[in-house]
């Protein structure tokens, strides 16, 4: 199994700013994701990060605006980048051990204002 | 596209009571399906999955069945406890694709 971390757990940041969330995880993972969960909708996929290549973003997310850093298998950060109201999210990392499926930090609860 | 779609939370249930939490999804092939859950202040953890139709997949007392004829995955619990008060997410995922397709999320709330 693998436990993950992240920090901030919560943050108000002004419109215009940005923000990086740190996601750590107790064991080296092959693969780790981001997904943001915007106030009563569920779960969306923004990018899956792999050490050592540029993330690969889904449709509707772009690296500008989210850019991604892998730098080593325990460590990934996400960075939302001139932030608005509708950033306002719950924002997930998760990570996947050879042949487990994923496992997910608490998330980071971010208000923008 | 694909879809999951969960009943609507609240769900406000005395302990013991028998629990149903439905699940049905849209989708082009033949996806695994997974319930998660997320206890306060935790993250999303696996808590059962099922890889074929007609495969059902059980932990701690919760059970879903895949059945693809209804495209429903609906977990249930026999009896519920204070300790399984927590939001529970139904999801997709094809295999050799890492991208979870989830639901809303169903919070649950059971009193003693």
């Amino acid at each position: 199994s693998a436990v993950i971390s992240q920090k901030p757990s919560r943050d108000i940041c002004q419109r215009g700013t940005s923000l990086t969330i740190q996601c750590q995880v107790d064991s080296q993972v092959t693969m780790m994701f981001w997904y943001r969960q915007q106030p009563g909708q569920s779960l969306t996929l923004i990018a899956t990060a792999n050490q050592g290549s540029e993330a690969t973003y889904e449709s509707g997310f772009v690296i500008d605006k989210f850019p991604i850093s892998r730098p080593n298998l325990t460590f990934s950060t996400l960075t939302v980048s001139n932030m608005s109201p509708e950033d306002s999210s719950i924002y997930l990392c998760s990570g996947r051990l050879q042949g487990t499926e994923q496992y997910f930090g608490p998330g980071t609860r971010l208000t923008v204002t | 596209g694909d879809s999951v779609t969960q009943m609507e939370g609240p769900v406000t249930l005395s302990e013991e009571a028998f629990l149903t939490i439905n699940c049905t999804y849209t989708a082009t092939g033949y996806p695994s399906l997974f319930w998660y859950v997320q206890y306060p202040g935790e993250g999303l953890q696996l808590l059962l999955k099922a890889t074929k139709a007609d495969d059902k997949g059980s932990n701690k007392g919760f059970e879903a069945t895949y059945r693809k004829e209804t495209t429903s995955f609906h977990l249930e619990k026999g009896s519920v406890q204070v300790s399984d008060s927590a939001v529970y997410f139904c999801a997709l995922r094809y295999f050799g694709n890492e991208k979870l397709t989830f639901g809303t999320g169903t919070r649950l709330t059971i009193i003693p």
